[in-house]
């Protein structure tokens, strides 16, 4: 699976919109990006999932460049419950296997 | 419906004894994955299974085992204790052989002295 960068911190104020990046400059064709967020003292929680189209569920929007190289995970109205440590994962959906490989992640703070 | 859920939540050992940790996934799901995380390594994948079969493994030690019953619950064991092996374990669970969203459980914090 293609590596990832995420930067190690990010704050943000309440209500505001939350714009997490995630460079993955290595990605094959076959390799979806993931989101992952862990909130402190809890197991991470799935957020979004996407190829090369944008996507946009109930908690995020994934915005994806036309390379595939880099994305950014929206939170449109961030709230002090999205204080989290958030992972972008690029991993092939292959015959067998649901592993999932965790970089660093992003901090983010929201802050009131 | 109920959550992965894992037992004990917290647990204090001492070096060379053995451990079991044990992880009951949402009702339906046959795949489970566990991961270890510690500060210095972050979250990494032990082994994953699905319908009592090991699919994939981690880069970690053979003291560090697992199995699957038929119900699906899940159980690791990690035998002769290193200080090292302080970490809190987490245990996902899954619907098929391959997802697209993994349900984590609140996981185990092992502890040893």
């Amino acid at each position: 699976d293609a590596k990832t960068t995420q930067p190690t911190s990010m704050d943000c104020a309440e209500g505001r919109a939350a714009n997490l990046p995630c460079n993955h400059s290595t990605i094959s064709g076959n390799e979806y990006v993931y989101w992952y967020r862990q909130i402190h003292s809890q197991g991470p929680q799935y957020i979004i999932h996407g190829l090369k189209n944008n996507e946009t569920n109930e908690m995020a929007s994934l915005i994806i460049t036309e390379d595939r190289k880099s994305s950014t995970l929206i939170l449109p109205h961030a709230t002090l419950r999205d204080t989290a440590v958030y992972y972008c994962i690029v991993r092939e959906i292959r015959n067998a296997g649901n592993m999932l490989t965790f970089g660093g992640g992003t901090r983010l703070m929201v802050k009131p | 419906k109920a959550g992965v859920t894992q037992t004990p939540r917290y647990l204090i050992k001492t070096r060379g004894q053995q451990v079991t940790l044990s992880c009951s996934p949402i009702s339906g799901h046959r795949s489970v994955s566990w991961y270890q995380q510690t500060p210095g390594q972050g979250l990494q994948f032990l082994f994953e299974y699905f319908s009592e079969t090991q699919r994939n493994k981690g880069n970690f030690p053979g003291r560090f085992s697992g199995r699957q019953f038929s119900n699906s619950r899940s159980e690791m064991n990690v035998s002769t204790l290193e200080l090292g092996d302080s970490a809190l374990y987490l245990c996902a669970s899954s619907l098929w052989e391959v997802n697209n969203e993994q349900f984590f459980g609140p996981g185990t914090r092992l502890t040893v002295l």
